[in-house]
């Protein structure tokens, strides 16, 4: 079944550390997001890609950086990792001329 | 820019009852695209329904069905025969017919009471 996949589903790590969530779907979209979720604030779009050589901020890309090293595979990463970067993570995908988005998993990452 | 709204952080049901979660949005767009997504203890985010503005008829799936007032920018979530695999966090979300983002409210936690 054609899915949207994140490792690691859980990271624990210490500030100042580097850390990179992965995605991958095999949906066959090329279309691919990185949201962030805190409590109370909903979901909020960090960076999104619509092709392998398109890369474009969100609303909240400060202290990301993503890479889109395939159509199936869009990488976040954050440099420096902070306390105030603890939250869930998620990838997105659809597809050019689709509205829906279709979610990964989640990843949660704790930064002590 | 657009904003949607849940008023109701939380909502209660009774197994088998009918709930309504609210949902409004503000945008000067006439072409968008409206969303419930539910998210349960997985946390998976699961899309329960869509809605295009420019479709007068309300959409439905299966228990899930909506009531969208374009001209209010209302979009409202009707569960009926609420089952208890219905709990779950639900955010409603905007996306503008000519743009990319999902724009999410901040979501209404339901619970369902056996």
């Amino acid at each position: 079944d054609a899915d949207v996949t994140q490792t690691p589903r859980n990271r624990i790590t210490k500030t100042g550390k580097r850390i990179m969530l992965e995605c991958s779907q095999t949906k066959g979209h090329d279309r691919m997001y990185w949201y962030r979720q805190d409590p109370g604030l909903g979901l909020r779009l960090i960076y999104y890609s619509f092709d392998v050589k398109d890369i474009n901020k969100g609303e909240i890309s400060d202290g990301y950086s993503v890479s889109r090293q395939a159509q199936a595979k869009f990488s976040l990463s954050l440099e420096s990792a902070i306390p105030n970067q603890t939250a869930l993570y998620f990838c997105a995908t659809n597809r050019e001329g689709r509205s829906e988005q279709f979610f990964g998993p989640g990843t949660r990452l704790t930064v002590l | 820019a657009q904003t949607v709204t849940q008023s109701q952080p939380e909502m209660s049901v009774q197994e088998a009852e009918t709930v309504t979660l609210s949902c409004t949005y503000d945008t000067s767009e006439s072409d968008y695209y409206l969303f419930w997504y539910k998210q349960p203890p997985s946390r998976q985010m699961i899309l329960v329904i869509r809605q295009e503005a420019y479709k007068q008829q309300n959409a439905t799936e299966n228990r899930f069905s909506v009531n969208f007032q374009k001209a209010a920018k209302s979009f409202s979530l009707k569960i009926s025969d609420s089952q208890l695999g219905d709990a779950a966090m639900y955010f409603c979300a905007y996306r503008g017919g000519s743009n990319y983002k999902l724009t999410f409210g901040k979501g209404t936690l339901l619970t369902v009471n056996p």
